[in-house]
């Protein structure tokens, strides 16, 4: 079985700060971990995903993430936090080898202030 | 090129009443996939398409739902007889491949059951 752990529903910065939201999955096999936002009214954008490569990823919009198996986590971080940034971001997790299913989890709603 | 589209953006329907979801995915993409986020929780799967055949229905809540995607190309999504706790928002997914890793996800419907 797979799962996926995000620390905290809402987290807010102030814009130029850092933005970092926690990820903790587990699975029993080796995982594929994405990162989706949501912008108000849209659908589901991939920001970024680790597939077994490289443990540190880049993502879009200056994103990235880091891939810990020893801490079994996957923090989404940028440097420096936009406005536009504000949105929720939601990480997800595939076994290898349960294909297709995604499992999502409860998504962290970023608020960016002045 | 278009992206996944789902029709309606949003449906108000009286409880025991019908509704259904349309999902038009990408060109040329085999998997379909839908998910669930009911309020406050994780976005859940519910099942997974490959052209017309039905891979994966294990998420399916009950016999109310009914997917279909004859001809492998759109996929509609009913739910009969709708009751309160089936509210929320539905997401479509399409992917070129099954391993999910390039899934692109539509705006989503928002079903409310009143």
């Amino acid at each position: 079985a797979q799962s996926v752990t995000q620390l905290g529903s809402h987290v807010s910065v102030s814009e130029g700060a850092l933005v970092l939201l926690r990820c903790n999955y587990s699975s029993s096999v080796p995982p594929y971990l994405f990162w989706y936002v949501q912008y108000p009214n849209q659908g589901l954008q991939l920001l970024l995903k680790y597939t077994s490569a490289a443990t540190l990823v880049k993502g879009i919009n200056g994103f990235e993430a880091e891939f810990k198996k020893s801490e079994t986590s996957f923090h989404l971080t940028k440097p420096s936090a936009h406005m536009s940034d504000a949105a929720e971001y939601f990480c997800a997790v595939i076994s290898t080898g349960t294909a297709s299913k995604l499992t999502f989890g409860t998504g962290t709603r970023l608020q960016v202030t002045l | 090129e278009a992206g996944v589209t789902q029709f309606p953006s949003h449906s108000v329907i009286e409880k025991g009443q019908t509704v259904t979801l349309r999902c038009d995915p990408i060109s040329g993409h085999d998997n379909l996939y839908w998910y669930r986020r009911v309020m406050g929780k994780e976005i859940k799967f519910l099942l997974h398409f490959v052209k017309e055949s039905k891979q994966d229905e294990s998420g399916m809540p009950n016999n109310r739902f009914l997917a279909e995607r004859t001809g492998g190309t759109y996929s509609t999504l009913k739910v009969q007889p709708a009751e309160l706790e089936d509210s929320g928002v539905y997401f479509c997914a399409s992917s070129q491949t099954a391993m999910n890793t390039e899934a692109f996800f539509g705006q989503g419907t928002r079903l409310t059951v009143v």
